[in-house]
């Protein structure tokens, strides 16, 4: 079964404004963590943000934040003030567990594309 | 700083042959993991070690194994290589009970 779903191939957005990124993810486990990577065309992945089951508080870095809604079971990436170098893919990822033998499971990806 | 670094960068590689691909970890960080990532694809985790063990498996043959030196860097060995094996290979390290995972800029193998 599917554990991450990331339901947009490919997304635009217009330079400067904000974008969503969509993940939907399922666990049992009551302790999780959930990343969003960015790699571009080079092939590097990039972290850049990750969320605890048990944060009470949405995870923000920067530009990036992570809307969690732990109900829904989704994690959402928000970019904001989009810039030419966001032009990506972006994964989503989770990991199960509280082990430090832990794997991060990624989604299929969705391909942004930030338009001048 | 070193980040993560993988060696070589692009290797390409005949079928039914071996190769063995290196990662040294971020600088203090003691977990390494391992991911194949086919294009246009999400990352598939293969393996990850810690204190030279192999602590979890990913959905992979055992053509695929790997090794962890005392210096926390790590080789991933494939052997009677397939025209699926070629993909990105992504090492990772982090802390053994960090969160963060950093990634290196992986090796492209092709095999033909």
């Amino acid at each position: 079964a599917q554990k991450i779903t990331q339901t947009q191939p490919g997304m635009f957005v217009q330079e400067k404004e904000a974008v969503t990124l969509d993940c939907t993810y399922d666990t049992s486990d009551p302790s999780y963590g959930l990343f969003w990577y960015k790699q571009p065309s080079s092939g590097e992945m990039i972290f850049l943000i990750y969320q605890g089951s048990y944060d009470q508080q949405n995870a923000t870095e920067g530009r990036y934040s992570l809307n969690f809604q732990k109900a829904r079971k989704s994690a959402n990436l928000v970019i904001s003030a989009s810039q030419l170098g966001d032009s990506a893919m972006y994964f989503c990822a989770m990991r199960e567990g509280e082990t430090s033998y832990d794997k991060v499971i990624f989604g299929p990806g969705t391909s942004l594309s930030v338009i001048p | 700083d070193a980040g993560v670094t993988q060696s070589p960068t692009h290797l390409i590689k005949t079928r039914g042959q071996q190769v063995t691909l290196r990662c040294s970890p971020k600088s203090g960080h003691d977990t390494v993991s391992w991911y194949q990532q086919a294009l246009g694809q999400g990352p598939q985790f293969i393996f990850q070690y810690y204190e030279e063990e192999e602590r979890q498996r990913g959905n992979f043959p055992d053509r695929f194994s790997g090794h962890q030196f005392p210096n926390y860097s790590s080789e991933l060995n494939v052997n009677a290589l397939l025209l699926g094996d070629s993909a990105l290979y992504l090492c990772a390290s982090r802390l053994k009970w960090g969160d963060e995972q950093y990634f290196g800029p992986g090796t492209r193998l092709t095999v033909t």
